[in-house]
């Protein structure tokens, strides 16, 4: 079956700019989580995504925002970018929220370069 | 506060060498995951676990929860299996805390 698919896999945008990434989970996985990994802070939850509704939020300001789809896509937003925001950007997928018990299913991230 | 602490930051063996890896967490958890990036940067997840001993080929995770400690080791190790080594823990709202990685690199 497929993985769990992120598009881009690359950008670069400008600061200031809005930029929207994609997440389509492995099929049957409802619940989906997005990570940010930069050098020095290494690899931080952002939030996480079940029914199309956001039920957990990591400590990032309110640039940062997702959503959910009835199909279990889920999107994240950065807006206003900063320079600081260039990072690799991660999700993952599991059948249901709070997986501390369960598996996750990484995607190959999106690298966003802010010039 | 849920910390996960790894050990070493880096390492570099020979081929064939056993190695391995440490990460002790703050916290009493539901599961400490182990998972691999190469570079390009996607993540494998290796194993989860909540007590006891898993092995999947040359890799056997083990967890002491009493200790909040897990090791990962690598029997006869090679150089396709450099790669970057992250221990993460399942926080109590679901999501995971990870540690800062175990940048590993086996020369032939």
């Amino acid at each position: 079956k497929a993985g769990v698919t992120q598009t881009p896999r690359y950008l670069i945008k400008t600061r200031g700019q809005q930029v929207t990434l994609s997440c389509s989970p492995i099929s049957g996985h409802r619940s989906v989580s997005w990570y940010q990994q930069t050098p020095g802070q290494g690899l931080q939850f952002l939030f996480e995504y079940f029914s199309e509704t956001q039920r957990n939020k990591g400590n990032f300001p309110g640039r940062f925002s997702g959503r959910q789809f009835s199909n279990s896509r889920s999107e994240m937003n950065v807006s206003t970018l900063e320079l600081g925001d260039s990072a690799l950007y991660l999700c993952a997928s599991s059948l249901v929220p709070g997986q501390g018990n369960y598996g996750y299913t990484f995607g190959s991230g999106t690298r966003l370069t802010v010039v | 506060k849920n910390e996960v602490e790894q050990s070493p930051q880096n390492l570099t063996a020979q081929e064939g060498e056993f190695i391995t890896i440490n990460c002790s967490y703050s916290v009493g958890i539901s599961a400490l995951h182990w998972l691999q990036q190469h570079p390009g940067g996607g993540i494998v997840s290796l194993f989860m676990l909540s007590s006891g001993k898993k092995k999947h080929g040359r890799l056997i995770a083990t967890i002491n929860i009493q200790e909040k400690h897990s090791s990962l080791h690598i029997t006869a190790s090679h150089p396709r299996d450099s790669a970057v080594y992250i221990c993460a823990e399942g926080g109590s709202q679901g999501n995971l805390i990870f540690g800062k990685g175990t940048k590993l690199s086996v020369k032939p």
